[in-house]
């Protein structure tokens, strides 16, 4: 069981948007950022939101994050079939002194 | 060009250990901490640790509490994690990627920001 709970799978059809959630307590997201990986088989998994709300240089403006209480979002607009990738959430767990991830959610672009 | 460059796959027997290197170009060492991160066969993202190499102060996760070990030399930009008692299940790709160490009160830690660079992963194969 994960830290973090995010939904296994989303789908949405080209064009749409999506919205993946993770779910975390105050002892992480609550009071620490929340960021978020893209990830595709057999590859590295790549940074797509940092500091809750923040992309890196390089990340469209289709993906947005935000943080809520102690739950963070990643919204994708505008789907693309080459959006079709496992994502992550990630924060810090103070009660564990370890970093933490969600279980990851599937995105399928219908 | 930040890169974050790992040593070569390895194939371990059950019981033995395993030492992965992750090697950093630019000023990664000076600001940034070094996190490694796991992936099982079809399985998630699990963090292990991490270490701020300017403070040479390592985290780890309590999963692998005793059976891991992250250094860092920082005269080489190399960072190091090994992994002791190996058994069939710590078969998995390993990560290294690096984040700017976040210090507020509680102290320093080697996850605050977000993993901005990975390096290309290395598999263990744990088989006997």
């Amino acid at each position: 069981q994960s830290v973090l709970t995010q939904p296994p799978s989303v789908s949405a059809a080209p064009g749409q948007k999506v919205i993946i959630s993770c779910s975390g307590s105050s002892s992480n997201i609550g009071n620490y950022y929340v960021s978020w990986y893209q990830q595709f088989p057999g590859t590295a998994p790549k940074l797509l939101i940092y500091d809750n709300d923040k992309r890196p240089s390089g990340i469209p403006d289709r993906f947005s994050g935000s943080k809520s209480g102690t739950s963070g979002t990643l919204g994708i607009t505008g789907l693309q079939t080459g959006d079709e990738a496992h994502y992550y959430c990630g924060s810090w767990d103070s009660s564990l002194s370890a970093g933490v991830f969600g279980g990851g959610t599937k995105l399928t672009v219908l | 060009q930040v890169q974050l460059v790992q040593s070569g796959a390895e194939v371990k027997k059950p019981g033995s250990s395993v030492k992965v290197s992750c090697k950093a170009s630019g000023d990664t060492f000076r600001s940034y901490a070094i996190n490694w991160v796991r992936q099982a066969p079809g399985q998630g993202l699990e963090w292990m640790g991490g270490i701020i190499p300017i403070f040479d102060t390592a985290h780890y996760a309590q999963n692998f509490q005793g059976r891991v070990t992250i250094t860092a030399d920082t005269s080489t930009s190399t960072a190091y994690m090994e992994l002791s008692s190996l058994r069939s299940e710590d078969t998995a790709v390993y990560y290294c990627a690096r984040d700017r160490a976040g210090c507020s009160g509680g102290g320093c830690r080697p996850y605050y920001y977000g993993m901005d660079v990975w390096g290309q992963g290395t598999t263990v194969t744990v088989s006997s």
